[in-house]
């Protein structure tokens, strides 16, 4: 079991650019959370999603921000147009229900230079 | 809103002696579920142990234990016999009938020789 699989590790943006950053969940797990963590600060909660539907993304900024999990493939978050201040480390979780703890990914390290 | 603190940014314990690490929330639900994580350097979200809200018993999980007083809403968790690997950032995490968890800001826990 490979477990949440994130990729890349680390990823350098210049301001105005799009990142994409991807999560292949926990074989089994059809729940995904992506979460974003800034220096110095616990995680906070972006957005939940099972296949094909957004549950709940009412921690998600509301603009330049997108998440999917599409039917076959990944989820990706999406960041268009990039800013200084989304430098951080976003980290992907799945569950096979969302009451049993997740299970993390290694996370995705966003640099905007 | 649910808001957990962690009022120790940084504690110290020498190899083989015990630690706790201090953990209290606010919450208006009867029901719900709290954790601690782990974080070393390598970034990972390491599940360390589950607590649910309706038991009473006290989890634990080998040298990982919690004291849970529900009244008090504290929610503590004690390392025996410390090691030098379970020198990393400790998160404590709350979560109800929601699909989120809500996370302190965390404790850098230093294992000295």
């Amino acid at each position: 079991n490979a477990g949440v699989m994130q990729n890349p590790r680390h990823l350098v943006r210049r301001r105005g650019q799009e990142a994409r950053l991807r999560c292949s969940p926990m074989k089994g797990h059809s729940h995904v959370y992506w979460y974003r963590q800034l220096p110095e600060e616990g995680l906070k909660f972006m957005v939940y999603l099972q296949k094909e539907n957004i549950i709940d993304e009412s921690g998600m900024p509301k603009e330049r921000f997108s998440a999917e999990f599409p039917k076959e493939g990944p989820s990706i978050l999406r960041i268009q147009q990039v800013v200084r201040g989304d430098s951080a480390a976003y980290f992907c979780a799945s569950s096979s229900t969302w009451n049993y703890g997740y299970t993390f990914g290694s996370g995705t390290r966003l640099t905007v230079v | 809103a649910q808001t957990v603190t962690q009022s120790q940014p940084e504690m110290s314990v020498q190899e083989a002696e015990t630690v706790t690490l201090s953990c209290t929330y606010d919450t208006s639900e009867s029901d719900y579920y709290l954790f601690w994580y782990k974080q070393p350097p390598s970034r990972q979200m390491i599940l360390v142990i589950r607590q649910e809200a309706y038991k009473q018993q006290n989890a634990t999980e080998n040298r990982f234990s919690v004291n849970f007083q529900k009244a008090a809403k504290s929610f503590s968790l004690k390392i025996s016999d410390s090691q030098l690997g379970d020198a990393a950032m400790y998160f404590c995490a709350y979560g109800n009938s929601g699909y989120a968890l809500n996370f302190g800001k965390g404790t850098s826990l230093l294992v000295t020789p």
